[in-house]
């Protein structure tokens, strides 16, 4: 079975400061790894993926995720944060031969001017 | 330009009262599915279409039905037997599952 663990339901950062979101997955097989923004009263948009080859994600907005299988682990980070960035993210996980994306209860990213 | 189209955006309804939301992709993807967001509970699937004229429940089917009778179109309806209804409704599509998900806008159901 997969499932996805986001610590910490609320995230509060300064402008200009490290971003980090912290993603831990379950899955009994190679997973396929997706970070999903999600503004208020809309629909998700893909940050980045994983699926094969570099474990180093580089995504839209200056976000990147590290794929690192001995801590299961997908976190999300940005180097700088911008007023912008206040959002929700959400991580998600998949494999080859399921059907649809398990997602985490996600994270609420706010920043501090 | 291409999309995935959900309406209406916010909507109203008595106890005892069926809806459908209208899910629509002019992307050409086989897949489509609905999840319900929940505060707090992230997203959860109600139904997923690999094809047309074949759809599959998820996780919280109970309460909800869907029909596929075109690739471009899925529409979900919350039914009197869905006990609390009231929540956020988002459809996603993808080109085949489970890759990449493109969702539309979402569509707010509140029961009075």
């Amino acid at each position: 079975a997969q499932s996805v663990t986001q610590l910490g339901s609320h995230v509060s950062v300064s402008e200009g400061a490290l971003v980090l979101l912290r993603c831990n997955y379950s899955s009994s097989v190679p997973p396929y790894l997706f970070w999903y923004v999600q503004y208020p009263n809309q629909g998700l948009q893909l940050l980045l993926k994983y699926t094969t080859g570099a474990t180093l994600v580089k995504g839209i907005n200056g976000f990147e995720a590290e794929f690192k299988k001995s801590e299961t682990s997908f976190h999300l980070t940005k180097p700088s944060a911008h007023m912008s960035d206040a959002a929700e993210y959400f991580c998600a996980v998949s494999d080859a031969g399921a059907n649809n994306l398990f997602f985490g209860t996600g994270t609420r990213l706010t920043v501090i001017p | 330009d291409g999309g995935i189209t959900q309406s209406p955006k916010y909507l109203f309804r008595k106890e005892g009262q069926n809806v459908t939301l209208s899910c629509e992709q002019n992307l050409n993807h086989d897949a489509m599915y609905w999840y319900r967001q929940d505060p707090g509970q992230g997203l959860r699937l109600i139904y997923y279409s690999q094809i047309v004229n074949d759809f599959q429940k998820g996780d919280i089917a109970e309460g909800y039905s869907v029909s596929r009778e075109k690739k471009e179109s899925f529409p979900l309806t919350v039914t009197s037997a869905q006990k609390n209804p009231t929540a956020f409704y988002l459809c996603a599509s993808s080109p085949q599952g489970p890759g990449e998900l493109f969702f539309g806008e979402g569509s707010r159901l509140t029961v009075l």
